[in-house]
């Protein structure tokens, strides 16, 4: 079965701080991966995505993620955080089997809290 | 246009007392989803959709139940709740062949006593 592994539960930086976030999935086809971001209070939204292509990904807000085929991974990086970046933070898997995406396979999130 | 809608926000339930989670779209989604999110594991799938008529089950469907008339909706109900059944839920919605349009509703969050 498809899991997906973030290592990181709870991270506490100080704002310009630069983040990594670790995403480490568990399937040998074909995927699609995702980075989202819940803030307190709201619903999950889309950071990022990655289907085929450049593996080097950009999303919203500065955020970046590149996928490592040979290492099952799919890192969240920023440069520099900003407050307004404290919130949980989910890696999401869809994997491929003969064109049925429709189940998104979530890791167990990382909450992250970047001081002022 | 609303997107996706979840009522109740909240709601607080006895141990074996049923109810129904509304989830409504108005965005012609075939692909309809159930999670719940609870502190430490993330979202896990409950059950899924991919369009009226058809469900399918996630990673815990079990004490829930699903049904699929119509596109628009797709109510989930817990026919006995149970304090395990304390949880977050979201419904989420896509378009076949373009995962990266998911929308995820506001969420209903339920207590169990």
């Amino acid at each position: 079965a498809q899991s997906v592994s973030q290592h990181n539960h709870h991270v506490i930086l100080s704002e310009a701080a630069s983040l990594e976030l670790g995403c480490n999935y568990s399937y040998g086809g074909t995927v699609n991966l995702f980075w989202y971001v819940q803030y307190p209070g709201q619903h999950l939204q889309l950071l990022l995505k990655y289907f085929s292509g450049d593996p080097l990904v950009k999303g919203i807000k500065g955020f970046e993620a590149e996928f490592i085929k040979s290492k099952f991974s799919f890192n969240l990086r920023k440069p520099s955080v900003q407050w307004s970046d404290t919130a949980e933070y989910f890696c999401a898997v869809n994997a491929h089997r003969g064109g049925a995406t429709n189940k998104l396979i979530f890791g167990t999130g990382t909450l992250l809290a970047v001081q002022p | 246009n609303a997107g996706v809608t979840q009522t109740p926000k909240f709601q607080v339930l006895k141990t074996g007392q049923s109810m129904t989670l509304q989830c409504a779209q108005d965005m012609n989604h075939e692909y309809m989803s159930w999670y719940r999110q609870d502190p430490g594991m993330g979202l896990r799938l409950i059950h899924y959709s991919v369009g009226a008529g058809i469900t399918d089950q996630g990673e815990v469907p079990n004490g829930y139940n699903v049904s699929r008339s119509t596109t628009e909706d797709f109510p989930l109900r817990l026919l006995s709740a149970a304090p395990s059944q304390t949880s977050v839920y979201f419904c989420a919605t896509w378009f076949p062949g373009a995962p990266d349009t998911q929308y995820f509703g506001p969420g209903t969050r339920l207590t169990v006593l």
